[in-house]
C-alpha cells in the first residue's frame, strides 16, 4: 500500500519567514495530495490541495508543489505569522479525492514573534 | 449548521470495557470515516463508510465494529477495550471519495484512554 514520509517533524520559524515541509510517497498511482492544518484540541481541516494532473497551485500565502517524477510534495508558507503555528499533515491518496487518505506523521510549526 | 460532532470528548475506560463513539453529520454527506491519531503517525483510516447500510474497513480495523443505519450517523464500537486502543479519533465526512469539491469536514475528536 502507499507509505507517506513526511519531514522536518518539527519547524521553528521568525515571524516573517518561510517554511517549508516535505513529503514523499511510494505509490506513483497516487493522485489526489491535500494538506492539513491541525490547531491544538480541535480536528484537522484542509488548507489545499493538489492532483496529480498540476504541478503548483497557491493560495494566497500558502503554496503546494509536486513532483510526480521524484515523488515527492511540498507545502510552502511564506511570510509566516503566529497563527501558522499548528500541526501539519500531508496525506496522499489513489482515489483522485478524499477518501482512504494515507496520511504522513505530522509537523509541529511554531512561529515565534 | 453543526458540522460534524463528536461524544464523548473524553473516555476513561477499563481493560475489556465497551463502548460507542458516536458521530454525526448534519451536511447530507454520504462517505463517513473514522481515523485514529497516535503519535508521531499521523491519522489512520479504521472504518469508513460510503453510505446507509455499507461499511468496509480501513487500515486498523481490528478491535473495533462499525454500522451506518441512517446518513447522518457513524458510530465506532469498541467491544472489548485494550490499552493499545489508547488514542485520539476523529469522525470525519464528505460529500464524497472521489473526484473534485471533496473536502473532508473533521470533527473534534475523542480522547479515549484505557487503563
Amino acid at each position: 500500500g502507499e507509505n507517506v514520509e513526511q519531514h522536518p517533524s518539527t519547524l521553528s520559524v521568525q515571524e516573517g519567514d518561510s517554511a517549508v515541509i516535505k513529503c514523499t510517497y511510494s505509490d506513483s498511482a497516487s493522485n489526489y495530495f491535500p494538506w492539513y492544518k491541525q490547531e491544538l484540541g480541535k480536528g484537522p481541516q484542509l488548507i489545499i490541495d493538489i492532483r496529480s494532473n498540476v504541478g503548483e497551485k497557491k493560495d494566497q500565502r500558502i503554496a503546494v508543489t509536486l513532483n510526480k517524477t521524484a515523488k515527492h510534495f511540498s507545502l510552502h508558507i511564506t511570510e509566516t505569522q503566529p497563527e501558522d503555528s499548528a500541526v501539519y499533515f500531508c496525506a496522499a491518496s489513489l482515489l483522485g479525492g478524499w477518501g482512504k487518505l494515507q496520511f504522513g506523521a505530522g509537523t509541529q510549526v511554531v512561529v515565534t514573534p | 449548521n453543526a458540522g460534524v460532532t463528536q461524544t464523548p470528548k473524553f473516555q476513561v475506560l477499563k481493560t475489556g470495557q465497551s463502548m460507542t463513539l458516536q458521530c454525526a453529520q448534519d451536511m447530507n454527506h454520504e462517505y463517513m470515516s473514522w481515523y485514529r491519531q497516535d503519535p508521531g503517525m499521523g491519522l489512520r483510516l479504521i472504518h469508513y463508510s460510503v453510505g446507509a447500510g455499507i461499511t468496509d474497513q480501513g487500515e486498523v480495523p481490528n478491535g473495533y465494529n462499525v454500522s451506518r443505519s441512517t446518513t447522518e450517523d457513524f458510530p465506532l464500537r469498541l467491544l472489548s477495550a485494550a490499552p493499545s486502543q489508547t488514542s485520539v479519533y476523529f469522525c470525519a465526512s464528505s460529500y464524497s471519495m472521489f473526484g473534485s469539491d471533496t473536502e473532508a469536514f473533521f470533527g473534534q475528536g475523542t480522547r479515549l484512554t484505557v487503563v
